[in-house]
């Protein structure tokens, strides 16, 4: 099965700042990649899908890029309610597999 | 606005089988639109996929879990169930339902429910 890994596993940056996230394929899924945001005690919400497409309502802020094994989640201008665990989601083909995570906090 | 509510004992003994139910409301799982998963996140830990079914009741299960899991589909009631046999402290985890949206990405979550196996 295809592994995905995240790095780094937490971060703290300054309201501001621009954060990237990295998540790896232990193979090529060209862009079946998913992002999802998880606030502290809420269910994990939908922000990016196909590696880099928006879903409605989510901040301009957040964009995905990335093919193959290799992707990325910045946040361009940190925010307070960005607090949260990013975790990618590969979904080429079954079993759906998420990345192990990344703490994102405020510096 | 579609809604998933999980439902089942928050207590389960060791060696026994876990059973949960999800309620689906706002959207029909017998249209056929979308798959159906259930996932899992221990405490402090990341999320895990533990399988999907569509309305023909065709499943797809995780390897690390299908010699335990068991997903099935009540169209007639808008539901969809897990169960997972022989649990140990290891499947102590919050239980979430999702609606899954090509079968692919989870669009819609149920609110999660805790699942404690301890005897």
């Amino acid at each position: 099965d295809i592994q995905m890994t995240q790095s780094p596993s937490s971060l703290s940056a300054s309201v501001g700042d621009r954060v990237t996230i990295t998540c790896r394929a232990s193979q090529g899924i060209s862009n079946y990649l998913a992002w999802y945001q998880q606030k502290p005690g809420k269910v994990p919400k939908l922000l990016i899908h196909a590696a880099s497409t928006l879903q409605s309502g989510v901040p301009s802020r957040f964009s995905g890029s990335g093919s193959g094994t290799d992707f990325s989640l910045t946040i361009s201008s940190l925010q307070p309610e960005d607090v949260a665990i990013y975790y990618c989601q590969k979904y080429d083909s079954v079993p759906l597999t998420f990345g192990g995570g990344t703490k994102v906090e405020i510096k | 606005q579609v809604q998933l509510q999980e439902s089942g004992p928050g207590l389960v003994k060791p060696s026994q089988t876990l059973s949960l139910s999800c309620t689906v409301s706002g959207d029909s799982i017998s249209s056929g639109s979308h798959y159906w998963s259930w996932i899992r996140q221990p405490a402090g830990k990341g999320l895990e996929w533990i399988g999907r079914i569509y309305t023909s009741g065709s499943t797809n299960y995780n390897p690390s879990l299908r010699n335990r899991v068991t997903i099935s589909v009540d169209t007639s009631n808008n539901q969809f169930s897990l169960k997972l046999s022989s649990v140990t402290a290891a499947d102590t985890a919050i239980y979430y339902c999702a609606r899954t949206s090509r079968g692919e990405l989870f669009d819609y979550w149920g609110q999660g429910t805790l699942v404690t196996i301890s005897s």
